[in-house]
């Protein structure tokens, strides 16, 4: 059964700084990861998405890598500004269709 | 751009009634998913559908149901509410062959008093 953790559970930065969020997963026969952003009591947000056979996606300040062997993703946010502060997911989709979220990450930049 | 649509976005029952979530995928989305998150939890996957026929089944309670109509819509039943199925309720859609990102609604939130 597939498993997906992500680390830190939470993070406050000062404005500016560059950061990375982890995403790991037990299974790799994933068929794309998803890394969202959802704001307290509202929707998600899907930021990128990365298929299986992808190594990175760019979208603006947002990096996502994948190291599917080694069962891995990274967001990279760089220079992060206050309207950054959110909790990011990260999920996985397996060759069945099953979706399964990380818990989250809840970053607060800091002005 | 069209999103997902969700309705209603808030709802009270109380326990033992019955709820129905409609949910609206993006036009020309044929895959409709459906979501719980608890408070501080991730959400938890309960059931897809896929031109109109159940697809996969996650942690969805006996007590709830779910169909895709002809116009791909998705209504989720709920009976015999506990407390415990207070939470927030996500629908996604998706297209298959089209990468099958998932976006999705902005909820319902349904209180169980």
């Amino acid at each position: 059964k597939q498993e997906v953790t992500q680390i830190p559970a939470a993070l406050s930065v000062p404005e500016g700084e560059n950061l990375v969020l982890n995403c790991s997963f037990t299974d790799s026969a994933i068929y794309n990861l998803q890394w969202f952003r959802q704001d307290p009591g509202k929707g998600l947000t899907s930021l990128l998405l990365i298929q299986s056979s992808q190594r990175e996606q760019t979208s603006g300040r947002l990096n996502a890598s994948l190291d599917k062997s080694s069962g891995r993703s990274t967001l990279y946010i760089a220079a992060s500004q206050p309207g950054d502060s959110a909790t990011y997911l990260c999920a996985v989709m397996d060759y069945g269709q099953n979706f399964v979220f990380g818990p989250g990450t809840r970053l607060s930049v800091l002005p | 751009a069209a999103g997902v649509i969700q309705s209603p976005r808030h709802l009270i029952k109380e326990k033992r009634e019955t709820a129905t979530l409609k949910c609206y995928p993006i036009p020309r989305h044929d895959t409709v998913y459906w979501y719980q998150q608890g408070p501080g939890q991730d959400p938890q996957f309960l059931i897809s559908f896929y031109e109109k026929m159940q697809s996969d089944k996650g942690s969805i309670p006996d007590r709830f149901s779910a169909q895709q109509f002809s116009d791909y819509h998705s209504e989720l039943n709920m009976s015999s509410l506990e407390l415990g199925d207070s939470a927030l309720y996500f629908c996604a859609s998706s297209r298959r062959g089209m990468d099958n990102e998932q976006f999705f609604g902005p909820g319902t939130r349904l209180t169980v008093l």
